[in-house]
């Protein structure tokens, strides 16, 4: 069964922290995502990568960063985490053209 | 822009009915996808509409497509309690990557 898996499912980090959200794929596929989702806003693409090393901005980007060294890893990386970066975060990965796989999710937790 | 609007975002229906959720796209789009969410839970593909009057159906749910009305349904036969959940539709802009616009979802409560 194909999985996407997300390191943590529950993170309380303080302000200002440096903060990282890890992503693993283990069906090959050249497309990750990272999104938020916030109750009345919906799912919102920080990020995307369509291939290792490569990387896209989303809609809100301001704030984050990504890394993807390997073809199944996709690291969100919060550099100063804010109160206002409390959000539930769900990664996804697809093969060109298909649909997602989503992860379980990381709510995150800003204090 | 690609913009997706899904309505009612809220739907509160009784055991045993029918209802429909509608998903609308403002440009063009060679496919459309829905996804469950449970609460607390993340997302899960129901389906994917590959084309222009595609109609896909699992159980109690069935989708379609419209593509020249940019509008895809979901129509719920018969709720049951077990179809609670949070419907979400999403579409690819296009010459997309592979990202994918989602709509703000549609919150599903199935009263007996």
């Amino acid at each position: 069964d194909v999985k996407v898996t997300q390191s943590s499912r529950y993170l309380v980090k303080r302000t200002g922290e440096k903060v990282f959200l890890e992503c693993v794929q283990d069906m090959d596929h050249e497309n990750m995502f990272w999104y938020r989702q916030d109750p009345g806003l919906g799912l919102r693409l920080i990020y995307f990568s369509y291939d290792v090393k490569m990387k896209e901005k989303g809609d809100i980007p301001e704030g984050y960063s990504v890394s993807r060294e390997k073809k199944e890893r996709f690291s969100l990386i919060l550099e100063s985490a804010s109160t206002n970066q409390t959000s539930m975060y769900l990664c996804a990965s697809s093969l060109v053209g298909r649909g997602y796989t989503f992860g379980s999710g990381t709510r995150l937790t800003v204090v | 822009e690609l913009k997706v609007e899904q309505n009612p975002l809220f739907l509160s229906m009784q055991e045993e009915k029918n209802y429909t959720i509608y998903c609308n796209y403002s440009t063009t789009s060679d496919r459309l996808y829905w996804y469950r969410q449970d609460p607390g839970k993340s997302l899960e593909s129901l389906f994917v509409l590959l084309s222009n009057g595609a109609v896909k159906q699992e159980g109690r749910l069935m989708a379609s497509l419209d593509t020249k009305a940019r509008l895809s349904t979901l129509h719920i036969t018969a709720a049951v309690h077990d179809l609670s959940a949070t419907y979400f539709c999403a579409a690819p802009p296009g010459g997309s990557q592979g990202n994918l616009i989602f709509g703000k979802g549609t919150k599903l409560s199935v009263k007996p």
